[in-house]
């Protein structure tokens, strides 16, 4: 079974670059064939969403945080990591990491084992 | 960018009756495989999302078959029979047709 566990500062300065990490269990990062996702949510607020890395190697970022965010996978410690440059207050919020299978290997309708985690909550503030 | 739009943005029912929420596409989500790849999530109190509905009408694992999802084109509805008290959350529409994801600004539940 797959788990996920996000980890953070709680507590970054306006200006600074944001890391995020999250623990992947269940599951080796560097096989198969999954998405791993990040999306936040500011407080009292909706979901949005940041951008994914696939077992490929691509990415694909919001428009909206494009300049600013790189995700990354590091499969020695089997976590994958968030960095968002350029912090403002705007950026507060809970950021979850999530997971689902990707295309290859599986027929489009088969089951998207989609599973986040509980969520780190990060405050931009000097 | 795709717009996702939801209404409404609340509703109050009474256990047992349904409920349906509707989320409308800037853009068309028929992808030309011929699925729709629009999601519907349920969040909590407290919790995190989880998966309820992909390609507009598969329900996840687990899902019970209280939910239902159908739509096409850039119109869509999730209907909730026989509402529950477990039901009670935010409920939010995703697109997934894009490689940049985006959701709708969600709807609340609110269970009598």
């Amino acid at each position: 079974q797959v788990q996920l566990q996000e980890s953070g500062p709680g507590l970054a300065k306006p200006s600074q670059t944001l890391t995020l990490t999250c623990t992947v269990s269940g599951v080796s990062i560097s096989s198969g064939s999954f998405y791993w996702m990040w999306i936040r949510q500011p407080a009292g607020k909706g979901l949005e969403w940041i951008g994914r890395f696939y077992t490929t190697g691509s990415t694909n970022y919001s428009p909206s945080f494009k300049s600013r965010v790189t995700i990354s996978v590091d499969p020695s410690k089997n976590q994958f990591s968030l960095n968002l440059k350029s912090v403002t207050a705007a950026d507060t919020a809970t950021y979850y990491c999530a997971t689902r299978r990707g295309s290859i290997g599986y027929a489009v309708t088969d089951d998207y084992m989609d599973v986040w985690g509980e969520g780190t909550t990060v405050t931009v503030s000097s | 960018d795709i717009v996702m739009t939801q209404s409404p943005l609340s509703l109050s029912v009474t256990p047992g009756e349904s409920a349906s929420i509707s989320c409308r596409s800037s853009q068309s989500l028929l992808h030309p495989e011929g699925h729709h790849y629009v999601e519907w999530y349920l969040q909590k109190p407290g919790q995190s999302p989880h998966l309820l509905i992909y390609l507009s009408s598969i329900r996840a694992s687990g899902v019970p078959d209280r939910f239902s999802g159908s739509g096409s084109g850039t119109d869509f509805t999730l209907k909730i029979s026989r509402v529950e008290a477990e039901d009670a959350g935010i409920y939010y529409c995703m697109q997934a047709l894009e490689t940049s994801y985006s959701f709708g600004q969600g709807t609340k539940l609110e269970v009598k």
